[in-house]
């Protein structure tokens, strides 16, 4: 069975304070992997897809990265707008379609 | 461009009682999701469409819940009867296909509440 967990469960830090979120994930066959940011009361918004390990994307102070078994989210000099649940998801060859993590809760306090 | 859209935003229902869901994609989008988010939780795949047809409702409960997604546009989402447990947001989703380059945008959810 496909699973994805998250960690940490929430995380707080200071205003500039980088750091990196964690997302493993168990695949038959992995399609692709999707980081997403959801603020309260709004749907999932489209961060990042990584194919292949190896591969990194960037965006703004957000910067992903993927091996054969996890993705990080490093988040460099946040500031408060960072403030958001980050999921991460992944889309498998065969069996489930799209699988979510539980995402982190990410405070960035000014 | 418009993004995807929900109605309603806010709904409470006794248990036993009916409710649908209403989503309109992004203009183009040929598939459609329809995911629920329970408190705390990552979203969950109930359904997913490709135009008209169904691709993978593997996780919908199908004595309970229902969609459809009539001429490949809009689609509605009914639960009945509704149990205490599916107290959820439930989030639309549409892409330009079935491709892994190809994001899914959300709609904003419906929060639906169960007494």
């Amino acid at each position: 069975e496909d699973q994805v967990t998250q960690s940490p469960e929430a995380l707080r830090l200071q205003e500039g304070e980088s750091s990196s979120l964690n997302c493993s994930y168990t695949v038959s066959g992995l399609r692709g992997l999707f980081w997403y940011r959801q603020d309260p009361g709004k749907g999932p918004e489209f961060l990042f897809t990584l194919y292949s390990a190896g591969e990194e994307k960037e965006k703004e102070r957000l910067k992903a990265t993927l091996t054969k078994k996890e993705s990080f989210l490093h988040i460099t000099a946040p500031k408060p707008e960072d403030s958001a649940t980050y999921l991460c998801a992944v889309q498998a060859e065969y069996g489930q379609n799209f699988v979510f993590g539980p995402g982190t809760r990410l405070s960035v306090l000014p | 461009e418009a993004g995807v859209a929900q109605s309603p935003r806010y709904k409470i229902i006794e248990k036993r009682q009916s409710v649908a869901f209403w989503c309109n994609p992004i203009s183009g989008h040929a598939t459609l999701y329809w995911y629920q988010q329970i408190l705390g939780q990552g979203p969950k795949l109930l359904i997913q469409f490709q135009n008209n047809g169904v691709v993978d409702d593997s996780q919908l409960p199908k004595d309970r819940f229902s969609a459809e997604r009539l001429k490949g546009v809009d689609s509605t989402l009914k639960i009945q009867p509704a149990k205490l447990e599916d107290s959820a947001v439930y989030l639309c989703a549409s892409s330009l296909r079935d491709r892994p380059n190809q994001p899914q945008h959300f709609g904003d959810g419906t929060r639906l509440s169960i007494l």
